[in-house]
């Protein structure tokens, strides 16, 4: 069965400080993607990210980056020199194809980040 | 725009009252999901449609109906049945056809009980 597990429930960090949040994953299938989406104060989640099982290239996006380790089956994402903007609750998922053939997403219990100024 | 609408943003019920959340979207997705948020325990999906006229139930659907009529519309309804319904839920589509889909979500509906 699928699991997204974010032990971070909530994180504080001073403004210009590096956050990492952290997402481990269960999954039995071979092929899947990972997701990351910011849900800020306003309540619509937004894509930031996806990766795909085949690929443990690290990514780098402005202040954003992502670690994928199969081995370890982790996810993490790292905010360099966080901002009162980044203030919000993140959410880690897993897809798959179910076994009629559509995709199925798990979610994490999310991490709530407060960036004090 | 494109997007996902949902409303009410708020929305108050008495006990033994169904009541009924609002989804549209204009993407021309053919899969909708629901989802209930609650503090803690991340998103969990109640259900979930793949094509219009046939819809599966997620991990929570007791309590919960729906209806998949048009590809645009996918309703929620909170029946009596549900005993805890307080809580933010979240509409979102996507294709469905691919693994590498993102979802989009709709801004939510805050349901509390009076």
């Amino acid at each position: 069965a699928q699991k997204v597990t974010q032990a971070q429930t909530e994180i504080s960090v001073v403004e210009k400080e590096d956050v990492t949040l952290d997402c481990v994953y269960e999954t039995r299938d071979t092929t899947y993607y990972l997701f990351w989406y910011k849900q800020p104060p306003s309540g619509e989640l937004v894509f930031l990210i996806r990766r795909n099982s085949f690929d443990e290239q690290n990514e780098i996006s402005g202040r954003y980056s992502w670690n994928f380790q199969k081995s370890t089956s982790s996810f993490n994402f790292t905010i360099t020199a966080s901002q009162v903007v980044d203030s919000a609750v993140y959410f880690c998922a897993l897809s798959e194809m179910n076994s009629g053939g559509y995709q199925k997403v798990t979610f994490g219990t999310g991490t709530k980040l407060q960036v004090i100024p | 725009d494109g997007g996902i609408t949902q409303s009410p943003k708020y929305l108050f019920r008495k006990e033994g009252q169904n009541v009924t959340l609002s989804c549209e979207q204009n993407l021309n997705h053919d899969a909708m999901y629901w989802y209930r948020q609650d503090p803690g325990q991340g998103l969990r999906l109640i259900y979930y449609s793949q094509i219009v006229n046939d819809f599966q139930k997620g991990d929570i659907a007791e309590g919960y109906s729906v209806s998949r009529e048009k590809k645009e519309s996918f309703p929620l309804t909170v029946t009596s049945a549900q005993k805890n319904p307080t809580a933010f839920y979240l509409c979102a589509s996507s294709t469905g056809k691919w693994t590498n889909e993102k979802l989009f979500f709709g801004s939510g509906t805050q349901l509390s009980v009076l």
